[in-house]
């Protein structure tokens, strides 16, 4: 079964400070890879995926993350980050064994301070 | 329409009754799946659907748990006899294919009084 695993439940940071919310997934096989972000009483908005292709892909709102097949991670970053990047970030995998179902990992709440 | 709809917003129920969450897929759309979020948890797997027809429930958490969809379109997810247990936000995606990413809903937050 494929499964995801977000390492920090919680990542506080500055405003205008990089960032990194580490994801890493268990699975031997080709799979898909998305970041979704989540505003409060919003649903999941995805901020990008990796289908195939180049490592390292680029999403929404300046975000972007690198598929390390070795390491089995698909850690996103942000160069530098703002108040409103405030919200609940979660990484999940699909089409491991077979299966499409999305597996979503326990989410990481970004803070971001002034 | 545009996204993924979801009714009711909000519900609470007292403890024992049944309830109903209903969810409108973007047109088209052929997988829909329905997820659990719990406070400070992640998104529990309930169960997917391809067209009507449902070939993974395997994670609905017990017999109280039950979904249709018609017309390959709107689906329903029937909870009987609620516990607080099962108070939660449900979510409901939808996709054009199993291999795209999954368009979310804003989610129906359920409490159980």
């Amino acid at each position: 079964a494929q499964s995801v695993t977000q390492l920090d439940s919680q990542v506080p940071v500055f405003e205008e400070a990089p960032v990194e919310l580490r994801c890493n997934y268990s699975s031997s096989v080709s799979v898909y890879l998305f970041w979704y972000v989540q505003y409060p009483n919003q649903g999941l908005q995805l901020l990008l995926k990796y289908l195939s292709g180049s490592t390292l892909v680029k999403g929404i709102n300046g975000f972007e993350a690198e598929f390390n097949k070795s390491q089995t991670s698909f850690h996103l970053r942000k160069p530098s980050v703002h108040i409103s990047d405030t919200a609940e970030y979660f990484c999940a995998v699909s089409g491991s064994g077979g299966s499409y179902i999305p597996t979503f990992g326990r989410g990481t709440s970004l803070i971001v301070h002034p | 329409g545009a996204g993924v709809s979801q009714s009711p917003s909000n519900k609470v129920t007292e403890k024992g009754k049944d309830v109903e969450l209903r969810c409108d897929p973007i047109s088209g759309h052929t997988a829909l799946y329905w997820y659990r979020q719990s406070l400070g948890q992640g998104l529990e797997f309930l169960i997917y659907f391809q067209g009507n027809s449902a070939p993974d429930k395997s994670g609905l958490p017990s017999d109280r748990f039950s979904a249709e969809r018609t017309g390959g379109s709107v689906s329903t997810l029937t909870i009987q006899r609620t516990q607080q247990e099962d108070s939660a936000v449900y979510l409901c995606a939808s996709t054009p294919t199993v291999q795209t990413e999954a368009f979310f809903g804003q989610g129906t937050r359920l409490t159980v009084v």
